[in-house]
């Protein structure tokens, strides 16, 4: 059973600029989370795909924005970044949409924007 | 307004003690709470859950504590070993948001041999 990969692991973009980080859930699970963690906080959650579907968000402006593939692999895309966008953004995966229990975390993806 | 508070400080304790972390929160009104397990550069790893209705979960050394009129979840670690040092994440499953996961800022525990 292959566990919840990200890639890539770093990045470093200036602001401005446009991002895209993706993740493969974990297998036979079909709901993948995406989540920002700042440094010495905990993960904030961004949105939720269900089965291709955006199934949730949170406070997050438009700029943040995501897909989920047939496969259930999912990407987040990031534009006009800006320097508070510097964070570890993680995916968690699991299985069951709005009935969740445990998610399955990725390690994450560190971006920098300068 | 809705918070979740744990630990601010982190924990120091001697090996073999036993580690107790704290979450409260206010006004959510979560389905369940999560405990997880975060190192360094790494994503969180997920420990226990307890449901609404339960007051006490255990695994291994591990036992959690849920209290809804508190509002308060309390976290144990037994016997406590150097291993066990990390930072650990309290999480509440809100419904209104299609359950997903509120989290604390995190507690930090440093276990000395």
């Amino acid at each position: 059973e292959t566990g919840v990969t990200q890639s890539p692991t770093h990045l470093i973009k200036t602001r401005g600029q446009q991002v895209t980080l993706r993740c493969s859930s974990q297998s036979g699970h079909n709901t993948v989370s995406w989540y920002q963690q700042a440094l010495g906080q905990g993960p904030q959650f961004i949105f939720q795909y269900y089965r291709e579907e955006e199934n949730g968000r949170g406070n997050f402006p438009p700029r943040f924005s995501g897909l989920q593939f047939p496969n259930y692999s999912s990407e987040l895309n990031v534009n006009a970044l800006e320097l508070d966008d510097s964070a570890l953004y993680l995916c968690a995966s699991s299985f069951g949409g709005g009935r969740i229990e445990t998610q399955y975390f990725g390690p994450g993806t560190r971006l920098l924007v300068l | 307004s809705q918070k979740i508070e744990q630990n601010s400080e982190a924990l120091n304790i001697q090996e073999g003690k036993t580690a107790t972390l704290t979450c409260n929160y206010t006004n959510y009104s979560p389905a369940y709470l999560q405990w997880y397990r975060q190192d360094p550069g790494r994503g969180p790893v997920f420990l226990l859950l307890i449901r609404e209705n339960e007051k006490e979960k255990r695994k291994e050394r591990l036992k959690v504590t849920f209290d809804t009129t508190l509002k308060q979840s309390l976290f144990h670690i037994t016997a406590s070993q150097p291993a066990d040092s990390a930072t650990y994440l309290c999480a509440l499953a809100v419904m209104e948001y299609g359950n997903k996961l509120v989290f604390g800022a995190g507690t930090i525990l440093r276990v000395k041999s």
